[in-house]
């Protein structure tokens, strides 16, 4: 069975400040998302690496897809409250259109 | 361009009934993916369907779970006899026929079995 782990499973930073959460598995993926929940919302699709090493930055937020293409990485540089909420990764394997979500990672930025 | 909607928002069943949940994909999309998240937990996969076929269904329940995507119309995903297992945010995503793996997720229907 396919497990991505998520680390931490709690973060509670002050604004401005950089956290790091971190996506882990044993197993290889093709490509790799992260996504945003809000509370009684659906997932908001944040960014895709399909390729090993893959570094992606949108605004305050940088992904980086692993070498292996086994784990992946969400910076966040100077966080705003705006950032509070649930973030996921979701690995799909080759061959196969199904994601595998991880346990999420729930984050609250005070003002 | 709507994004993906799901109705209804909130479904309340009693155990034994049985709940039927609608899915909208956005205009030109193809595909549909259903998922189920329990409280605090993540999502989990349960299947995944274009127009009239069922091409991934490794996640669905064995028994009282079904799914279909007709030609005309919404996504309808299916549980029959209810148990208070069942309680969950099923949420529904859709694809472009072009990229069947960018996702864009719906508000979900939030099921509570009494």
């Amino acid at each position: 069975t396919q497990l991505l782990e998520q680390s931490p499973q709690f973060l509670s930073i002050q604004e401005g400040e950089n956290l790091t959460v971190y996506c882990n598995s044993s197993s290889v993926f093709s490509s790799l998302q992260w996504y945003r929940q809000e509370p009684g919302e659906g997932p908001v699709l944040l960014v895709t690496v399909v390729t090993g090493g893959e570094v992606k930055k949108l605004k305050r937020l940088t992904f980086q897809f692993g070498d292996a293409r086994k784990d992946s990485s969400l910076h966040i540089t100077a966080a705003q409250p705006g950032d509070t909420g649930l973030y996921l990764c979701a690995g799909r394997s080759s061959g196969t259109y199904k994601y595998i979500f991880g346990t999420g990672t729930r984050l609250k930025v005070l003002a | 361009n709507a994004g993906v909607m799901q109705n209804p928002r909130h479904l309340v069943r009693r155990r034994g009934q049985e709940a039927r949940l609608r899915c909208s994909p956005m205009k030109g999309h193809s595909h549909v993916y259903w998922y189920r998240q329990l409280p605090e937990e993540g999502l989990k996969f349960m299947v995944y369907l274009q127009k009239e076929n069922i091409i991934d269904e490794s996640g669905m329940p064995k028994e009282r779970f079904s799914a279909e995507f007709p030609k005309e119309g919404p996504s309808i995903l299916r549980i029959q006899q209810v148990v208070r297992g069942d309680s969950a945010a099923y949420f529904c995503a859709s694809s472009p026929p072009g990229d069947p793996y960018e996702q864009y997720f719906g508000p979900g229907t939030r099921l509570t079995v009494t």
